[in-house]
């Protein structure tokens, strides 16, 4: 089955600075990579997510990119502010047509935005 | 409000009892997860249904664990002669895409198995 890691686990950076968090998958079947967003005590909530047909992918403050032949993927917030704070998780997905479609997440990356 | 919900929010319960869950979906979704989340972690799959059949139970779904989606609306995840080792947050995700698989979750349940 498909093996996610992530990393760091954790990471502050001070306000206005741009955070970068990474994960690797394993199954090259993978095609759909979604980020989620959870803080304390809430669900967790689709903040972007990229396709495997594209490389790279930008709303306002959040990107993600892919490297298919690497197998990894990256978020990037940029001029992050102390409401970014909150726990990421990566995902992958397989194809949706052939049925593997439950989320394989990563562990976790805690980000503190310092004021 | 029109995205995920799940009933109840917590529940403690004694070792050995049994225990049901329910998750509304958001309505035109026709597929549903059910996945588990412990401290520190991050969600792992449990089952998935398309409609009401049940396609895919991961090998965390052990023979004490029961999901069925009768009407392929509302699903119920039912945990019989319950362990501590269940203790967990189970959160329910739904999804309506074909082609691409975005999943929106419900606020979990928060069991404690005492």
């Amino acid at each position: 089955g498909e093996n996610v890691e992530q990393h760091p686990s954790t990471l502050s950076v001070q306000e206005g600075d741009s955070a970068v968090i990474k994960c690797t998958y394993s199954d090259s079947a993978s095609n759909y990579f979604p980020w989620y967003k959870q803080e304390l005590g809430k669900r967790p909530q689709l903040i972007i997510d990229i396709r495997s047909n594209v490389g790279e992918k930008k709303d306002q403050r959040i990107a993600v990119t892919l490297n298919k032949t690497a197998k990894h993927f990256s978020l990037h917030i940029t001029e992050t502010q102390p409401e970014d704070s909150a726990v990421y998780f990566c995902a992958a997905s397989g194809p949706a047509q052939t049925g593997a479609n439950n989320l394989f997440f990563g562990t976790g990356t805690r980000l503190t935005v310092i004021p | 409000d029109t995205g995920v919900s799940q009933d109840p929010r917590h529940k403690i319960t004694k070792r050995g009892q049994n225990v049901t869950f329910r998750c509304d979906p958001i309505s035109e979704h026709n597929r549903l997860y059910w996945y588990r989340q412990t401290l520190g972690q991050g969600p792992e799959f449990l089952t998935y249904f398309q409609n009401e059949a049940q396609l895919e139970k991961s090998r965390l779904l052990s023979d004490r664990f029961s999901a069925e989606r009768p009407k392929g609306s509302f699903s119920t995840l039912e945990i019989q002669r319950t362990e501590q080792g269940d203790s967990a947050m189970y959160l329910c995700a739904s999804s309506f895409s074909f082609f691409y698989n975005e999943q929106f979750f419900g606020p979990g349940t928060r069991l404690t198995v005492l």
